[in-house]
């Protein structure tokens, strides 16, 4: 069965630093999510991306945030200068066009530790 | 956003019994709901879903009921198993976004 790739599982760094993490949807998707969990609070929506543009974001998603398709199957999102609120497990998720349940598929997330 | 709710942190419940996951929502502009299960270090797994238009929707072990008057649905899973141990989520979709509960840890006793 095809799956979302995320990489890396694990990410450390310092406040501050740029990080970005790449996820790899599901080939004949053709919508993008980023959603995040701090630990012991909910998964929480970040943004959506169609047809190489955002269509929608929340909240969190500020001016730090960015994602980008770059190549046509990686779908990245960057965080430019992290802070320790940003400490959380990412999730990238896609689904297809004829997924009309809203049925994503969510990689395994990666895990983002800022100290 | 507290758009979706789920009350209950934590269920246990013996092996081969029924378990039941509540789920309540506020946004009277959902038009889809969902499960997923999640263990631990991995990503959130679809389970089932309904369409706001039905009341139930049933597949294998697994039966989600809508009450959309009451604005609540649950999750049935009968018979439990020790698998079924996990974090379950429940969604919602307005607009092609999901919103999340803050998920039910369910532990299957033996």
């Amino acid at each position: 069965e095809p799956e979302v790739t995320q990489t890396p599982s694990h990410q450390v760094t310092q406040m501050g630093q740029e990080v970005i993490l790449r996820c790899v949807p599901i080939s004949n998707h053709l919508y993008f999510y980023w959603y995040r969990q701090i630990l012991g609070q909910k998964v929480e929506f970040l943004v959506s991306f169609y047809n190489n543009e955002i269509s929608e974001k929340s909240e969190i998603f500020d001016d730090q945030f960015s994602v980008e398709r770059p190549d046509g199957s990686n779908f990245t999102l960057k965080i430019r200068s992290t802070k320790l609120e940003d400490s959380a497990m990412y999730f990238c998720a896609s689904r297809g066009i004829s997924d009309l349940n809203e049925k994503l598929l969510f990689g395994s997330g990666t895990q983002l530790s800022v100290l | 956003d507290q758009q979706v709710k789920q009350n209950s942190p934590s269920l246990s419940v013996q092996e081969g019994r029924i378990s039941i996951l509540n789920c309540d929502y506020t946004n009277s502009m959902f038009d889809y709901f969902l499960w997923y299960k999640k263990y631990p270090a991995e990503g959130p797994t679809f389970l089932i879903s309904i369409s706001s238009i039905k009341d139930k929707n049933e597949d294998g072990r697994f039966t989600v009921f809508l009450n959309k008057s009451a604005k609540h649905l649950s999750l049935h899973i009968v018979p439990s198993q020790p698998g079924d141990s996990a974090v379950y989520f429940c969604a919602a979709v307005n607009d092609y976004k999901l919103s999340f509960g803050a998920g039910t840890t369910v532990t299957v006793r033996a």
